[in-house]
């Protein structure tokens, strides 16, 4: 019930391209789902984040996307670049204060 | 966003030996931190939460007397591995939470530990 599953392990796009990250978590009492992008060395930084009320929030070139009753949410990159080349967590959590549950990551490469 | 910053980002010591990692919230007043621990290509593993002026909650798995947590302050979290050994070797990463105000959960740079 605590796990969020990502996929897939690892895409390559080009340059321009839309590389879509989906994640799906079973427990319902989750209500906040950020996600993380992170370099090599370096601690996750947030990148965007939903609550289950909206189905879409955009910031920049990241989107996500979330269907609550399929209980899944994605993150689209729009116009990859190579500098977007990372690691990506989605998590989901309860409220402020509890735990995040990561999924298992999706390393990103966009080809110049 | 808000700033955690973790501090060494490397540190190499003797097996056997302690050694102590902070997280500091620069800008807001942390209630809630956690530490992780990451293997290469490997998502985050939860060690523990701690709580402001509370013992730590360990999740399961994780050695108590090995990895001390205090959370004194609601600026300052201090993760220490004590009697390192080699196994011990990995990225440590903390983030932190301000209650209401701060509900995100902002990440330090992390700690890459190698113990010899």
């Amino acid at each position: 019930q605590q796990q969020v599953k990502q996929s897939p392990q690892s895409l390559i796009v080009q340059k321009g391209g839309i590389p879509i990250i989906n994640c799906a978590y079973e427990n319902t009492a989750f209500d906040y789902f950020p996600w993380y992008q992170q370099f090599p060395g370096k601690g996750p930084a947030l990148l965007i984040a939903i609550r289950p009320d909206v189905s879409e929030k955009k910031e920049g070139r990241f989107t996500i996307s979330f269907n609550k009753s399929a209980k899944q949410f994605s993150l689209h990159i729009m116009d990859s670049q190579p500098g977007d080349s990372a690691t990506y967590f989605c998590a989901a959590r309860g409220a402020a204060g509890n735990k995040l549950t990561f999924g298992g990551g999706t390393r990103v490469l966009v080809k110049p | 966003g808000a700033v955690v910053s973790q501090h060494p980002s490397r540190v190499i010591c003797k097996s056997g030996t302690s050694v102590k990692i902070e997280c500091r919230s620069l800008d807001f007043q942390a209630t809630t931190m956690f530490w992780y621990r990451q293997f290469p290509k490997q998502s985050l593993m939860l060690m523990a939460t701690s709580n402001e002026g509370s013992k730590a909650t360990y999740e399961q798995g994780v050695e108590k007397d090995k990895f001390l947590i205090n959370h004194a302050s609601l600026t300052l979290s201090t993760l220490t591995v004590t009697s390192a050994h080699p196994e011990d070797s990995s990225f440590y990463i903390c983030s932190a939470e301000g209650g209401a105000l701060v509900t995100e959960a902002f990440f330090g740079q992390g700690t890459r530990l190698t113990v010899v």
